[in-house]
């Protein structure tokens, strides 16, 4: 168990709708980082807070957007929603913005995301 | 931006040893990350390097070459349960102190009997 939670773990819904994912980061960690993993793709960053702010943007459609919390928790909404965002979205989150050995991305399990 | 490149699949024995080798462009260094994502669930850390050479962790070791731009993840004593997708991934500066970490598509790697 990672820490990060993410729920729900599943969602099933119609183009054209909008939908709210939420994270939990881990206990002390001030980053949340959001992923989209299509089918047999690789991980596509998404966006990127720290301490409650964006600090950075990747392949994120304007349809998308997210925000972190003051209890540093942060929610993906999906609006607008088309066949091709059927995908695994993930959060992670680690201690600070930059990276080490003992301040790795620890990842939550996804919400599996099905757009019909 | 980055180039992250490694081989889309490959295939080794139970027992056997595996070399899964990246090569990558990146700004601003800040040392380089190794996950295991197995089909469907939550990449796993597995090692990080920062300065050049070999780390060695249990069955899984992991060198860097900052200044080849490339690393490579060996994998020992191969199990059956090792078969996931090994995803290389150096973080890059994205502005404002901060970092960010961008994977490649990563190896699969199919170990059998």
């Amino acid at each position: 168990d990672s820490g990060v939670t993410q729920t729900p773990k599943h969602l099933i819904t119609a183009t054209g709708q909008r939908v709210t994912l939420r994270c939990s980061p881990r206990s002390g960690d001030l980053s949340v980082y959001w992923y989209q993993q299509s089918l047999d793709q690789g991980l596509q960053f998404l966006i990127q807070y720290y301490n409650g702010e964006e600090r950075a943007k990747g392949n994120i459609l304007e349809r998308f957007s997210a925000q972190q919390f003051p209890d540093l928790h942060s929610e993906l909404n999906l609006s607008s929603l088309e066949l091709g965002d059927s995908a695994l979205y993930f959060c992670a989150s680690s201690v600070k913005n930059t990276f080490s050995y003992n301040s790795p991305l620890h990842f939550g399990n996804g919400t599996r995301l099905t757009v019909t | 931006g980055q180039n992250i490149d490694q081989p889309t699949e490959m295939t080794a024995t139970e027992g056997a040893i595996v070399q899964i080798n990246c090569t990558y462009q990146t700004s601003g260094f800040n040392g380089l990350f190794w996950y295991q994502q197995h089909a469907g669930e939550a990449p796993t850390f597995l090692s990080y390097n920062v300065l050049d050479g070999l780390e060695e962790k249990g069955r899984f070791s992991s060198f860097l070459s900052r200044s080849k731009g490339y690393s490579y993840l060996l994998l020992k004593e191969l199990q059956m349960k090792d078969s996931a997708s090994y995803l290389c991934a150096p973080p890059s500066y994205s502005g404002a102190g901060s970092y960010q970490l961008t994977f490649g598509k990563g190896t699969k790697l199919s170990v059998i009997p």
